[in-house]
């Protein structure tokens, strides 16, 4: 079946360093690739999405890749602050469905300062 | 605060039995979706919605059911409930559900619900 594979699971940088999370998906037909932020107690809150006609996309410290040949996307965080701290989530669209979506495992970043 | 409203937001309830989750969309989306998250299996999606008619299934039980409403709520019962059931259920919307295009999807806060 569809899935998706996220990597690191645990990621710990200092405050102002860069972080990068990448994941692999195995459905050819997937076309939209939210991330997601957890933070504990809260449901995951959408930060940035990618559909499969943009190879990039950046919304200020927040960049995604996507190379649709390979099947990779990837999380881009520059400047790093502690709030910056929570589980990130990738995701792939289930053809058909409009945004159900197959999610990684998830990382768990923790920056300090 | 996403506009996703889910209730209750914590249920302690026994083996066997039965609960219905609630959820209202954001105001204007069409689509909701299900979605569990434990410990071992992640986030998965369990059920799609949209305006009233059942549009996608995933990992859903057969023990599990769910229905959206005229007015676009929807309700994920859970029944014969086992220790393994506990989880956060998550509801999610978006404003579309057509084939070839994705809309955003918003998640509530979740429910919370622990089996004894």
């Amino acid at each position: 079946g569809e899935n998706v594979e996220q990597h690191p699971s645990t990621l710990s940088v200092q405050e102002g360093d860069s972080a990068v999370i990448k994941c692999t998906y195995s459905d050819s037909a997937s076309n939209y690739f939210p991330w997601y932020k957890q933070e504990l107690g809260k449901g995951p809150q959408l930060i940035i999405d990618i559909r499969s006609n943009v190879g990039e996309k950046k919304d200020q410290r927040i960049a995604v890749t996507l190379n649709k040949t390979a099947k990779h996307f990837s999380l881009h965080i520059t400047e790093t602050q502690p709030e910056d701290s929570a589980v990130y989530f990738c995701a792939a669209s289930i053809e058909g469905t409009g945004t159900a979506l197959i999610f990684g495992k998830g990382t768990t970043l923790s920056v300090s300062s | 605060d996403s506009g996703v409203t889910q209730t209750p937001k914590h249920l302690i309830t026994a083996t066997g039995q039965r609960v219905t989750l609630r959820c209202s969309p954001r105001s204007g989306d069409l689509s909701v979706y299900w979605y569990q998250q434990s410990l071992d299996q992640g986030l998965q999606f369990l059920i799609q919605y949209y305006n009233g008619e059942e549009r996608a299934k995933g990992n859903i039980l057969e023990r599990f059911s769910a229905q959206q409403f005229p007015d676009l709520h929807s309700e994920l019962n859970l029944s014969s409930l086992e220790l393994g059931d506990s989880a956060l259920y998550f509801c999610a919307s978006s404003a579309t559900a057509g084939q070839g295009w994705m809309t955003e999807a918003f998640f509530g806060q979740g429910t919370r619900l622990t089996v004894v």
